[in-house]
Protein backbone atom coordinates (compact mmCIF):
# COMPACT_ATOMS: atom_id res chain seq x y z
CA UNK A 1 0.00 0.00 0.00
CA UNK A 2 1.29 3.28 -1.21
CA UNK A 3 2.76 5.33 1.98
CA UNK A 4 1.47 8.92 2.27
CA UNK A 5 2.91 12.21 3.74
CA UNK A 6 1.12 14.89 4.52
CA UNK A 7 1.71 18.01 6.91
CA UNK A 8 0.91 17.45 10.98
CA UNK A 9 -1.24 20.68 11.17
CA UNK A 10 -2.17 23.94 9.42
CA UNK A 11 -4.09 27.10 10.64
CA UNK A 12 -6.31 29.17 9.15
CA UNK A 13 -8.66 31.49 9.47
CA UNK A 14 -12.61 32.10 8.44
CA UNK A 15 -13.55 32.50 4.65
CA UNK A 16 -10.03 31.56 3.84
CA UNK A 17 -9.30 29.04 1.38
CA UNK A 18 -7.31 25.86 2.41
CA UNK A 19 -5.31 23.62 0.82
CA UNK A 20 -3.98 20.47 2.51
CA UNK A 21 -0.70 18.06 -0.19
CA UNK A 22 -0.23 14.99 0.19
CA UNK A 23 2.60 12.89 -0.76
CA UNK A 24 2.42 9.42 -2.43
CA UNK A 25 5.59 8.60 -4.59
CA UNK A 26 5.18 5.24 -5.24
CA UNK A 27 0.88 5.08 -5.90
CA UNK A 28 0.26 2.30 -7.69
CA UNK A 29 -1.52 2.34 -11.16
CA UNK A 30 -4.74 1.23 -9.93
CA UNK A 31 -4.86 3.13 -6.46
CA UNK A 32 -7.44 6.17 -5.67
CA UNK A 33 -6.75 8.76 -3.86
CA UNK A 34 -9.25 9.14 -0.96
CA UNK A 35 -9.71 11.93 1.65
CA UNK A 36 -11.06 11.41 4.82
CA UNK A 37 -12.31 14.15 8.02
CA UNK A 38 -12.38 13.52 11.59
CA UNK A 39 -13.97 15.21 14.29
CA UNK A 40 -12.66 13.80 17.85
CA UNK A 41 -14.57 10.99 19.43
CA UNK A 42 -16.24 10.42 15.74
CA UNK A 43 -15.74 8.18 12.81
CA UNK A 44 -13.83 9.47 10.18
CA UNK A 45 -16.36 10.86 7.10
CA UNK A 46 -15.56 10.42 3.22
CA UNK A 47 -15.05 14.40 0.94
CA UNK A 48 -13.71 13.25 -1.52
CA UNK A 49 -12.24 10.63 -4.30
CA UNK A 50 -10.41 10.65 -6.93
CA UNK A 51 -7.87 9.11 -9.76
CA UNK A 52 -6.43 11.73 -11.71
CA UNK A 53 -7.06 15.72 -12.54
CA UNK A 54 -9.72 17.51 -10.85
CA UNK A 55 -12.39 16.20 -8.66
CA UNK A 56 -15.05 18.82 -7.30
CA UNK A 57 -18.07 17.90 -5.39
CA UNK A 58 -20.15 20.00 -2.83
CA UNK A 59 -18.17 20.31 0.43
CA UNK A 60 -13.99 20.18 -1.74
CA UNK A 61 -11.72 19.72 -4.65
CA UNK A 62 -9.44 17.54 -5.47
CA UNK A 63 -6.33 17.81 -7.38
CA UNK A 64 -4.11 15.05 -9.21
CA UNK A 65 -1.40 16.21 -11.05
CA UNK A 66 -0.54 13.79 -14.30
CA UNK A 67 2.18 12.00 -12.12
CA UNK A 68 -0.39 11.10 -9.63
CA UNK A 69 2.51 11.44 -7.01
CA UNK A 70 1.00 14.04 -4.91
CA UNK A 71 -2.84 15.29 -4.46
CA UNK A 72 -4.35 18.40 -2.58
CA UNK A 73 -7.42 18.44 -0.88
CA UNK A 74 -8.88 22.06 -0.98
CA UNK A 75 -11.48 23.65 1.18
CA UNK A 76 -12.66 26.52 0.25
CA UNK A 77 -13.56 29.17 2.55
CA UNK A 78 -13.38 27.37 6.19
CA UNK A 79 -15.34 27.63 8.67
CA UNK A 80 -14.60 27.07 12.50
CA UNK A 81 -16.48 23.73 11.78
CA UNK A 82 -14.05 22.85 9.84
CA UNK A 83 -11.89 22.49 12.51
CA UNK A 84 -10.58 18.49 12.12
CA UNK A 85 -8.02 16.18 11.33
CA UNK A 86 -7.76 15.57 7.34
CA UNK A 87 -6.63 12.79 6.07
CA UNK A 88 -5.21 11.18 2.99
CA UNK A 89 -5.17 7.84 2.03
CA UNK A 90 -4.49 5.94 -1.03
CA UNK A 91 -5.67 2.21 -2.36
CA UNK A 92 -7.14 0.24 -5.00
CA UNK A 93 -10.36 0.42 -2.67
CA UNK A 94 -11.74 -2.72 -3.88
CA UNK A 95 -13.98 -4.82 -1.70
CA UNK A 96 -11.66 -6.90 1.06
CA UNK A 97 -8.72 -4.09 0.73
CA UNK A 98 -8.47 -1.97 4.12
CA UNK A 99 -7.40 1.16 3.59
CA UNK A 100 -3.94 2.06 6.13
CA UNK A 101 -4.67 5.73 8.11
CA UNK A 102 -1.21 8.03 7.81
CA UNK A 103 -0.84 10.69 10.76
CA UNK A 104 -3.26 13.00 8.95
CA UNK A 105 -3.31 16.98 8.95
CA UNK A 106 -4.80 18.35 12.20
CA UNK A 107 -6.52 21.79 10.40
CA UNK A 108 -7.11 24.73 12.90
CA UNK A 109 -9.53 27.18 11.79
CA UNK A 110 -9.93 30.56 13.66
CA UNK A 111 -12.02 33.91 13.91
CA UNK B 1 -24.48 8.09 1.19
CA UNK B 2 -23.86 4.59 3.08
CA UNK B 3 -24.60 4.43 6.63
CA UNK B 4 -22.43 2.24 9.10
CA UNK B 5 -24.40 1.99 12.64
CA UNK B 6 -22.25 1.62 15.66
CA UNK B 7 -23.36 0.45 19.17
CA UNK B 8 -22.43 1.52 21.75
CA UNK B 9 -21.16 4.76 21.53
CA UNK B 10 -19.29 4.56 24.79
CA UNK B 11 -18.92 1.91 27.30
CA UNK B 12 -17.48 1.51 30.80
CA UNK B 13 -16.69 -1.43 32.35
CA UNK B 14 -14.87 -3.26 34.86
CA UNK B 15 -11.22 -4.79 34.22
CA UNK B 16 -11.64 -8.79 33.54
CA UNK B 17 -15.09 -8.21 32.07
CA UNK B 18 -16.04 -8.68 28.50
CA UNK B 19 -17.67 -5.69 25.95
CA UNK B 20 -19.13 -6.59 22.77
CA UNK B 21 -19.42 -3.83 20.30
CA UNK B 22 -21.89 -3.98 17.46
CA UNK B 23 -21.51 -2.93 13.72
CA UNK B 24 -23.99 -2.38 11.19
CA UNK B 25 -24.51 -1.63 7.61
CA UNK B 26 -28.04 -0.24 7.33
CA UNK B 27 -28.50 0.28 4.00
CA UNK B 28 -25.88 -2.03 1.51
CA UNK B 29 -24.66 -5.02 2.16
CA UNK B 30 -21.14 -5.17 3.20
CA UNK B 31 -19.42 -8.29 2.20
CA UNK B 32 -16.21 -6.80 4.16
CA UNK B 33 -15.80 -5.12 7.67
CA UNK B 34 -12.59 -3.83 9.11
CA UNK B 35 -12.12 -2.45 12.94
CA UNK B 36 -9.87 0.31 13.60
CA UNK B 37 -8.71 1.48 17.07
CA UNK B 38 -7.48 4.92 18.15
CA UNK B 39 -5.88 6.34 20.77
CA UNK B 40 -5.62 9.84 21.75
CA UNK B 41 -4.04 12.32 19.32
CA UNK B 42 -3.70 9.30 17.22
CA UNK B 43 -4.18 8.17 13.87
CA UNK B 44 -6.08 5.39 13.48
CA UNK B 45 -5.07 1.63 13.66
CA UNK B 46 -6.12 -1.25 11.94
CA UNK B 47 -6.84 -4.13 13.79
CA UNK B 48 -8.73 -6.73 11.66
CA UNK B 49 -10.48 -7.38 8.53
CA UNK B 50 -13.50 -9.25 8.79
CA UNK B 51 -15.06 -11.20 5.98
CA UNK B 52 -18.94 -12.66 5.96
CA UNK B 53 -18.67 -16.21 6.72
CA UNK B 54 -15.20 -16.49 7.66
CA UNK B 55 -12.25 -16.07 10.06
CA UNK B 56 -10.98 -12.42 10.34
CA UNK B 57 -7.76 -11.65 9.56
CA UNK B 58 -5.72 -10.32 12.04
CA UNK B 59 -2.79 -7.51 11.66
CA UNK B 60 -0.10 -8.32 13.39
CA UNK B 61 0.26 -7.57 17.25
CA UNK B 62 -3.36 -8.07 17.64
CA UNK B 63 -4.61 -10.63 19.90
CA UNK B 64 -7.30 -12.46 17.87
CA UNK B 65 -8.44 -14.13 21.45
CA UNK B 66 -8.62 -11.16 22.98
CA UNK B 67 -10.37 -8.92 20.08
CA UNK B 68 -13.18 -11.85 19.13
CA UNK B 69 -14.97 -10.82 15.39
CA UNK B 70 -17.80 -12.39 14.13
CA UNK B 71 -19.43 -11.85 11.01
CA UNK B 72 -22.17 -13.66 10.78
CA UNK B 73 -24.30 -11.89 8.43
CA UNK B 74 -23.92 -9.41 5.51
CA UNK B 75 -25.53 -6.04 7.38
CA UNK B 76 -23.22 -6.90 10.97
CA UNK B 77 -20.23 -7.36 12.37
CA UNK B 78 -19.61 -7.75 15.87
CA UNK B 79 -16.06 -7.36 18.10
CA UNK B 80 -16.18 -8.79 21.55
CA UNK B 81 -13.19 -7.55 23.71
CA UNK B 82 -12.51 -10.01 26.02
CA UNK B 83 -11.12 -9.69 29.73
CA UNK B 84 -10.96 -5.93 28.96
CA UNK B 85 -7.94 -4.76 31.44
CA UNK B 86 -7.14 -0.70 31.09
CA UNK B 87 -4.62 -0.65 28.37
CA UNK B 88 -7.69 -1.59 26.06
CA UNK B 89 -9.39 1.70 26.88
CA UNK B 90 -9.29 3.05 23.34
CA UNK B 91 -11.98 4.73 20.86
CA UNK B 92 -12.84 1.89 18.36
CA UNK B 93 -13.87 2.14 15.86
CA UNK B 94 -15.81 0.01 12.52
CA UNK B 95 -15.77 0.74 8.84
CA UNK B 96 -17.60 -1.25 5.97
CA UNK B 97 -16.32 -1.69 2.59
CA UNK B 98 -19.66 -0.86 -0.57
CA UNK B 99 -20.34 0.77 -3.58
CA UNK B 100 -20.78 4.07 -4.24
CA UNK B 101 -22.71 5.91 -6.72
CA UNK B 102 -22.40 2.57 -9.09
CA UNK B 103 -18.78 4.36 -10.29
CA UNK B 104 -17.23 0.97 -9.65
CA UNK B 105 -14.95 1.68 -7.16
CA UNK B 106 -15.58 1.33 -3.62
CA UNK B 107 -15.08 3.45 -0.82
CA UNK B 108 -15.26 2.86 3.04
CA UNK B 109 -17.87 4.07 5.59
CA UNK B 110 -17.27 4.55 8.81
CA UNK B 111 -19.28 3.58 12.35
CA UNK B 112 -19.17 6.85 14.80
CA UNK B 113 -16.78 4.75 16.89
CA UNK B 114 -17.06 3.77 20.61
CA UNK B 115 -15.44 4.68 23.31
CA UNK B 116 -14.06 2.27 25.63
CA UNK B 117 -13.11 2.78 29.07
CA UNK B 118 -11.69 -0.17 31.90
CA UNK B 119 -11.60 0.70 35.13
Amino acid sequence: LAKTTQPISMDSYEGQEVNITCSHNNIATNDYITWYQQFPSQGPRFIIQGYKTKVTNEVASLFIPADRKSSTLSLPRVSLSDTAVYYCLVGQNQAGTALIFGKGTTLSVSS
Amino acid sequence: GAVVSQHPSWVICKSGTSVKIECRSLDFQATTMFWYRQFPKQSLMLMATSNEGSKATYEQGVEKDKFLINHASLTLSTLTVTSAHPEDSSFYICSASGAWGGHGHEKLFFGSGTQLSVL
